[in-house]
């Protein structure tokens, strides 16, 4: 496979459910990164890793856990989340942080809490 | 003050014409890079294209160009000859170069319909 692969595609899941997202990168890149898309919102960035350590971290509630345990890899584990947590969630992955570096996307995992 | 601003929630234009997609930016930041990502409703951002704030010419990737005009901070996003699968959502985006580390900001987008 190429590019940024993203599973599942689709989830429905209750409030008191644990369930976890995954991302890999196929393309040697060294920053990995989460983001959440709400409707009639501008995309948030939530969480970046930049060879499997955490560098950014904006302020997301603490039901949202990242894992990324190398530097193909991205988890984001979910658990009690709230209905206002449906949304279509993206990874992205870049070299690195410079300014001239492109992030590509996955195809995103649409989320449905009930 | 927003960084990104795309001032056109929504877009029309008739197949096989050329539309303009307008995007301003904020920035104190020398070097900085801008992007326009297009996303169908599949949900899947799809990169277009790039410009560097040192890049003296603007932009090109096939049908898509950015016109870049430094002075009044614009990154104006033109598709010529427009074609169906064009409809979507454009997304423009910056990078910035000593204040901005791996954040990417976005603007709020807009839509493009293409008509037959």
């Amino acid at each position: 496979e190429t590019g940024v692969t993203q599973t599942p595609r689709h989830l429905v899941m209750g409030m008191t459910n644990k369930k976890s997202l995954k991302c890999e990168q196929h393309l040697g890149h060294n920053a990995m990164y989460w983001y959440k898309q709400s409707a009639k919102k501008p995309l948030e960035l939530m969480f970046v890793y930049s060879l499997e350590e955490r560098v950014e971290n904006n302020s997301v509630p603490s039901r949202f856990s990242p894992e990324c345990p190398n530097s193909s890899h991205l988890f984001l584990h979910l658990h009690t989340l709230q209905p206002e947590d449906s949304a279509l969630y993206l990874c992205a992955s870049s070299p690195g942080g410079k300014d001239t570096d492109t992030q590509y996307f996955g195809p995103g995992t649409r989320l449905t809490v009930l | 003050a927003q960084k990104i601003t795309q001032t056109q929630p929504g877009m029309f234009v008739q197949e096989k014409e050329a539309v303009t997609l307008d995007c301003t930016y904020d920035t104190s930041d020398q070097s900085y890079g801008l992007f326009w990502y297009k996303q169908p409703s599949s949900g899947e951002m799809i990169f277009l294209i790039y410009q560097g704030s040192y890049d003296e010419q603007n932009a090109t990737e096939g049908r898509y160009s950015l016109n870049f005009q430094k002075a009044r901070k614009s990154a104006n996003l033109v598709i010529s000859a427009s074609q169906l699968g064009d409809s979507a959502m454009y997304f423009c985006a910056m990078r910035e170069g000593h204040t901005g580390g791996f954040k990417t900001i976005f603007g709020a987008g807009t839509r493009l319909f293409v008509k037959a």
